[in-house]
């Protein structure tokens, strides 16, 4: 299997302009985790699915930000409009137990 | 609510040293406890977890102990290597209320 997949692994955008991270889940994996990590902040937990279901949302920070899963193999992560304060690392996790979370590589964020 | 909180970091040791990270929580229910590795440029990875009290989780000679007695999950190795250089985050999961906790995360250099 090839783990979970991100893409793009680095972007680089201006402030005000929309970004779309995308996410690929291990095959048969329920769960799916977008996470963002800052040194400021660590790692927080954003939003999580099951089963392509958006199950707690309570960590996105605000209305920029969105997330869907229009099916088992796909997620993404869309900023829109996008501020320099969204700098950071993205990542995708998928489970199929919640408990034991495959971490993709990550998204290098830097909106400019 | 519940939480974990780890030791400060960075922890620098000499190779083939001891290891010690300290990580206690804080649950309302029975979490399940778990320590992961990130190293640099990559996403975390799952390194040991412990489902239950007095529950052992080993990995790559790491070792860690649910104390349910003093809240504690600490992690330790005998003897580090140069390749066990990464942050190690400790992590707790409530599975009655599907919620996952993860602490600040502990820095660890080993020196050659």
């Amino acid at each position: 299997d090839a783990g979970v997949i991100q893409s793009p692994r680095h972007e680089v955008t201006e402030m005000g302009q929309e970004v779309t991270l995308r996410c690929k889940p291990i095959s048969g994996h329920d769960y799916l985790f977008w996470y963002r990590q800052t040194m400021m902040r660590g790692l927080e937990l954003l939003i999580y699915f099951n089963n392509n279901v958006p199950i707690d949302d309570s960590g996105m920070p605000e209305d920029r930000f969105s997330a869907k899963m229009p099916n088992a193999s796909f997620s993404t992560l869309k900023i829109q409009p996008s501020e320099p304060r969204d700098s950071a690392v993205y990542f995708c996790a998928s489970s199929g137990t919640f408990y034991e979370q495959y971490f993709g590589p990550g998204t290098r964020l830097t909106v400019t | 609510g519940d939480s974990v909180t780890q030791m400060e970091g960075p922890v620098t040791l000499s190779e083939e040293a001891f290891l010690t990270i300290n990580c206690t929580y804080t649950a309302t229910g029975y979490p399940s406890l778990f320590w992961y590795v990130q190293y640099p440029g990559e996403g975390l990875q799952l390194l040991l977890k412990a489902t239950k009290a007095d529950d052992k989780g080993s990995n790559k000679g790491f070792e860690a102990t649910y104390r349910k007695e003093t809240t504690s999950f600490h992690l330790e190795k005998g003897s580090v290597q140069v390749s066990d250089s990464a942050v190690y985050f400790c992590a707790l999961v409530e599975y009655n209320f599907n919620k996952f906790y993860f602490g600040s995360g502990t820095k660890l250099n080993v020196k050659p």
